[in-house]
């Protein structure tokens, strides 16, 4: 089966500008969680979508937000970036038929804002 | 307080000896536990999970977890230079979001 996938892998984005990056999700996986990574405050967790609605928000300003289609593939998108948004943009799927709901992550985008 | 308290390191260990890393949490109302390994330039990757107090074992590894103290560990025996890489501790709250630990580098020397 193939793992999460993400794209793109890098980017790089002016301050200001908005970004969207995207999530593909392990086949039969309906919840997507998005995390964000920085060496200072460590992974976050950002939201997550299952069937298209987003279940859980953690405590991001409104400038990130996301979606998710009905084939499960799941998109962010950051608006009006800021410096501080530079981190490595984690997504992670799982299948939720069974306890513990285990998450699988994908490789993840690395956003530098300069 | 963080919600999950990790030791940074780096912890740098010679080939062969046992590991030791280390977790508290704060909710006694938090269940599942996992540990995941991180590789420079990847995403995490779920090593093992435990449910509630005791221990798991999984080849190398071994997940332990103490509920009383608050306490969640992980042992790896025998270490390899491979096993080199941040390891993070996570629980998962009410809502299924998962709280990561800040997470041990861990360098194992050949």
């Amino acid at each position: 089966k193939a793992g999460v996938t993400q794209t793109p892998r890098y980017l790089i984005k002016t301050r200001g500008q908005q970004v969207t990056l995207s999530c593909s999700p392990i086949s039969g996986h309906r919840s997507v969680s998005w995390y964000q990574q920085t060496p200072g405050q460590g992974l976050q967790f950002l939201f997550e979508y299952f069937s298209e609605t987003q279940r859980n928000k953690g405590n991001f300003p409104g400038r990130f937000s996301g979606r998710q289609f009905s084939n499960s593939r799941s998109e962010m998108n950051v608006s009006t970036l800021e410096l501080g948004d530079s981190a490595l943009y984690l997504c992670a799927s799982s299948y939720e038929g069974t306890e513990p709901y285990e998450q699988y992550f994908g490789p993840g985008t690395r956003l530098t804002v300069t | 307080q963080k919600e999950v308290e990790q030791d940074p390191g780096p912890l740098s260990v010679p080939e062969g000896a046992i590991v030791s890393l280390n977790c508290t949490y704060s909710n006694s109302a938090f269940q599942y536990f996992m540990w995941y390994r991180q590789y420079s330039r990847k995403g995490p990757e779920l090593l093992m999970y435990t449910y509630s107090s005791g221990n798991k074992e999984d080849g190398r590894f071994t997940a332990q977890v103490d509920k009383s103290s608050k306490y969640i560990s992980l042992f790896i025996r025998d270490s390899q230079p491979s096993d080199s890489a941040t390891y993070l501790c996570a629980t998962r709250d009410s809502s299924y979001k998962l709280i990561f630990g800040s997470g041990t580098r861990l360098l194992v020397r050949p």
